[in-house]
C-alpha cells in the first residue's frame, strides 16, 4: 500500500516559485506501473489536474499550467517534486501528490495547502 | 479538451435513500477511462469506480457506477451516512495524456 506525503512551504509570495516535494512510501518511485504527479484545489472548488510523470520519464501537463510548471523524480530519495513559477492568488490551493495509473488516480496524499500572499 | 459536467451541483438526500449522480462528457470518453471519487471534508479524494463500472478495493457494493460514450452515472443503491460527502468524476485522455476532473456533486443529508 503506497503512502504520500507532501511537504513544503504553506506561503509564498506572488510572483515567486512554489516548490513541494512528496515522499513515497510502501513502494518504489521506480515502480514502472505508476505516473507520479500532482493535482490541486482551490479552496472550496473543484479538483485541477497540474501535471504527471512516467516512469520512462515522460512529463505529461496541464496545457494551462504547462509553461510554469516543473516536475522532477529522485530515486534515490523516493521523491517527486513540483515547481510552480510566477505564482499570482489564482494558484492558492491544495495540491496533492498523486500515483496514477491510465484512467485513475489510484493513491493520493493527504494534500498540503498552499496560499500565496504577500 | 474534454469538459466534464456533473448533475446536480447539490443533492439532498436522506439516509437510506438511493442516490443518482451524472457525469455528462463533451465528447465521447472511453469507459475504461472514467472513474469516480469520494471526498470527504478535510480529505483527500478516495477512489470508488474505475472503468466506469469496476468497484475499487474496499468499496461497498451499494456503490455502482454506469454509463458510456459521453453519459456516466454513479449510483449508491441505499445511503449510509458514511455516503455524504463531494463526488468527483474524472477522465483521462490519451493523446495527449491529460486529466480531467467534473466539477463535483455534493451530495447532502436532507
Amino acid at each position: 500500500q503506497l503512502q504520500l506525503q507532501e511537504s513544503g512551504p504553506g506561503l509564498v509570495k506572488p510572483s515567486e516559485t512554489l516548490s513541494l516535494t512528496c515522499t513515497v512510501s510502501g513502494g518504489s518511485i521506480s515502480n514502472t506501473h505508476y505516473y507520479w504527479g500532482w493535482i490541486r484545489q482551490p479552496p472550496g472548488k473543484g479538483l485541477e489536474w497540474i501535471e504527471s510523470m512516467s516512469h520512462s520519464g515522460s512529463t505529461y501537463y496541464n496545457p494551462s499550467l504547462k509553461s510554469r510548471v516543473t516536475i522532477s523524480v529522485d530515486p534515490s530519495k523516493n521523491q517527486v517534486s513540483l515547481r510552480l513559477s510566477s505564482v499570482t492568488a489564482a494558484d492558492t490551493a491544495v495540491y496533492y501528490c498523486a500515483a496514477s495509473t491510465p484512467g485513475m488516480i489510484d493513491y493520493w496524499g493527504q494534500g498540503t495547502l498552499v496560499t500565496v500572499s504577500s | 479538451e474534454i469538459v466534464l459536467t456533473q448533475s446536480p451541483g447539490t443533492l439532498s438526500l436522506s439516509p437510506g435513500e438511493r442516490a443518482t449522480l451524472s457525469c455528462r462528457a463533451s465528447q465521447s470518453v472511453s469507459s475504461i477511462y472514467l472513474a469516480w471519487y469520494q471526498q470527504k471534508p478535510g480529505q483527500a479524494p478516495r477512489l470508488l469506480i474505475y472503468g466506469a463500472s469496476s468497484r475499487a478495493s474496499g468499496v461497498p457494493d451499494r456503490f455502482s457506477g454506469s454509463g458510456s460514450g459521453t453519459d456516466f452515472t454513479l449510483t449508491i443503491s441505499r445511503l449510509e451516512p458514511e455516503d455524504f460527502a463531494v463526488y468527483h468524476c474524472q477522465q483521462y485522455g490519451s493523446s495527449p495524456p491529460m486529466y480531467t476532473f467534473g466539477q463535483g456533486t455534493k451530495l447532502e443529508i436532507k
